[in-house]
Formats: C-alpha cells, structure tokens, sequence
C-alpha cells in the first residue's frame, strides 16, 4: 500500500536561508514521487516528478529533491528562500504500474517566509 | 500547450440545493480526469476518474456524482447539497494511457471554492 508522511505541517523560515520540507514515503512497487506547490486558493502546480531516473531531482524555481530509497525519503529542498515561496506543499506518491496513475497526497506542509 | 478550466471560481450554495462543476481541458485527446475534494486542514481525497466519455470511477460513496458527456468535459453534480460537501474543489487531467509503465503526471486546475450554508 501507498502512503505519504509529511514530517512538518509548518515551516518558517527567514528569506535567503534555506528551506527544507521533509516527506517520507510507504510502497509497494517502484514509486513515482512529486512535489506540488499551492497558493491560496490556487490548484496545484507540479514542481517536480521523480520517476527512477536520477536521484536528485531539480525542479521549477530553484527547488530540488533527492530520493534516497534506503531512507524512504524524498525531502524537497531550496538553497535561498524568496517571499514568494510563501504556499502549501504536497508530496505525492503514485502507484506505479498500475491501471491508473492513482496519487496519494501527504497532509502537507504550509511553508511561511519572514521577511 | 494544454490547459484546464474550472468554473465558477466560487460559489455560496444553500443546503439542500443542486450543484454543477465544469472542468474542461484544451490541447489534449483523451485524457483522464479526475475530482478531488480538499477540505479545510486535510489532504486531498480523490472523488471520481474518468478514462474515456461515459466511463465513471467513483472513489467514495458520497451523494455526489460525475458525469463525463465530451472527451474533454467533466463535470461533478448533486441533486441536494449537504454542509459537508464544502470544500476546495480541483479537477485534474492526465494523458498517459492506464497501464503503461510510466506514472503519468496529474495537472491541476485552478478549483472551485464551494460554501454550503
């Protein structure tokens, strides 16, 4: 079975410093993992897919993350934060190989960036 | 370039009163469709797919329902709203056919904001 722990439901951070939005995950096949970033009141824009290709993953707007299998781990990660990255996280892991690309979301993890 | 639709924006409802969502994507052939529902403090919960016109999949019972009359249109309905169906309502859509090796990528919509009072 799939599942999507989002270690943090709240992270503040100082603009400039880095951001670190953790996600572990639970499954059975080879998964698929994404990371999607929503504003208020807004969809969900992807920010990054993996697929098992390359571990590190690099995304839209500065952002990247790393699976590490050992670990069951796909952490998202950012160098310097900007105002703008103010939003929701998701981290998504989908069954792969399945009949449908079924999703299954993490909780999510409001990102909140001080001036 | 794809993209997706989904109206009205907003929409305040009475309890007990009908309800239509419409989602329709553009620059595709075929997509899977997809409700979800998120509600105040929780994840997203898949709703209904669809992989082709007519074909409906429903994820939980609940006394909504969807219905897909065009390749390219969805559409979530009830016949009498209930103050649990408020919620943050995003469609999205997906090309990679069901089956094949690689997880095709969901895209979201911009939702719907519905208030039952």
């Amino acid at each position: 079975a799939q599942s999507v722990t989002q270690l943090d439901s709240h992270v503040s951070v100082s603009e400039g410093t880095p951001v670190l939005l953790r996600c572990n995950y639970s499954s059975s096949y080879s998964p698929s993992l994404f990371w999607y970033v929503q504003h208020p009141n807004k969809g969900l824009q992807l920010l990054l897919k993996y697929t098992s290709a390359a571990t590190l993953v690099k995304g839209i707007n500065g952002f990247e993350a790393e699976f590490k299998k050992s670990e069951t781990s796909f952490h998202l990660t950012k160098p310097s934060a900007h105002m703008s990255d103010a939003a929701e996280y998701f981290c998504v892991v989908s069954e792969g190989g399945s009949t449908l690309g079924r999703l299954y979301f993490g909780r999510g993890t409001q990102l909140t960036v001080w001036p | 370039s794809q993209t997706i639709h989904q109206w009205p924006a907003t929409l305040v409802q009475p309890v007990g009163s009908p309800l239509s969502l419409e989602c329709t994507v553009e620059g595709t052939s075929n997509p899977n469709l997809y409700w979800y529902r998120q509600a105040a403090g929780r994840g997203l919960q898949l709703l209904f797919y669809s992989v082709g016109i007519g074909q409906i999949s429903s994820e939980v019972p609940q006394n909504l329902s969807a219905s897909r009359p065009q390749d390219r249109q969805f559409i979530l309905s009830s016949k009498k709203l209930l103050l649990s169906d408020s919620g943050f309502y995003l469609c999205a859509w997906s090309v990679l056919p069901p089956g094949t090796a690689n997880t095709d990528t969901q895209y979201f919509g911009p939702g719907t904001r519905l208030t039952v009072l």
